[in-house]
């Protein structure tokens, strides 16, 4: 079976410091994988997204950035963060070619961050 | 552009009511739409998926509906539980892309 980590869980970090948070999927091959954050009291947003190796996209021009170094591993970071990165990090993924439309998306159990 | 809403924001009910959560989209030219539940502070778990070809989907209590030519989906709860409280999502995929968008949410609370 498919199973999706996330880490780390939670993660306090002053502002300017640099950012890494990881997420592998196991157990399938060339999965379409996200970023999304939940700010408080605010809905989910997608940050970027990941077709392959390599393969980024972004939807929101920011202070991140994400790379996809291996089929399964998908890594959001930042050189310098700031206080309105704070929030709730999920990463999901859905089989390809036909996840997305037949079996919809898995999420991570999430990283809560705070910048103070 | 695609959006997502739900209707009521927050709800509070007594154990053992029906209920029902709604959701409207936009774009009717989706994929499928996918209710969640999310816990507070935890990932979301992924409750029905409705493909866009299907009028509904089922699972134990819980039944969600598809119109996708009004653009409505409703997630029906019966015989509701304690347990069941947490902050209910939905979201569709669009024809024009893989993207998973979503709504803002309802806050259930079931009351002893």
């Amino acid at each position: 079976s498919q199973t999706i980590h996330q880490w780390p869980a939670t993660l306090v970090q002053p502002v300017g410091s640099p950012l890494s948070l990881e997420c592998t999927v196991e157990g399938t091959s060339n999965p379409n994988l996200y970023w999304y954050r939940q700010a408080a009291g605010r809905g989910l947003q997608l940050l970027f997204y990941s077709v392959g190796i390599g393969q980024i996209s972004s939807e929101v021009p920011q202070n991140l950035s994400a790379s996809r170094p291996q089929d399964r591993q998908f890594i959001l970071s930042s050189k310098k963060l700031l206080l309105s990165d704070s929030g709730f990090y999920l990463c999901a993924w859905s089989a390809m070619p036909y996840g997305p439309k037949l079996y919809g998306y898995t999420f991570g159990s999430g990283t809560r961050l705070t910048v103070v | 552009k695609q959006e997502v809403t739900q209707i009521p924001a927050a709800l509070s009910v007594p154990e053992g009511e029906n209920l029902v959560l709604n959701c409207s989209f936009t774009d009717s030219a989706i994929y499928n739409l996918q209710w969640f539940r999310q816990d507070p502070g935890k990932g979301l778990t992924s409750l029905l998926l409705i493909q866009s070809s299907q009028r509904e989907q089922t699972s134990g209590r819980l039944n969600a509906s598809l119109d996708k030519s009004s653009g409505r989906s409703t997630l029906y709860i019966a015989a509701s539980q304690p347990g069941d409280s947490a902050t209910y999502l939905c979201a569709v995929i669009g024809d024009s892309s893989y993207k998973l968008i979503f709504g803002s949410g309802t806050r259930l609370l079931v009351r002893p």
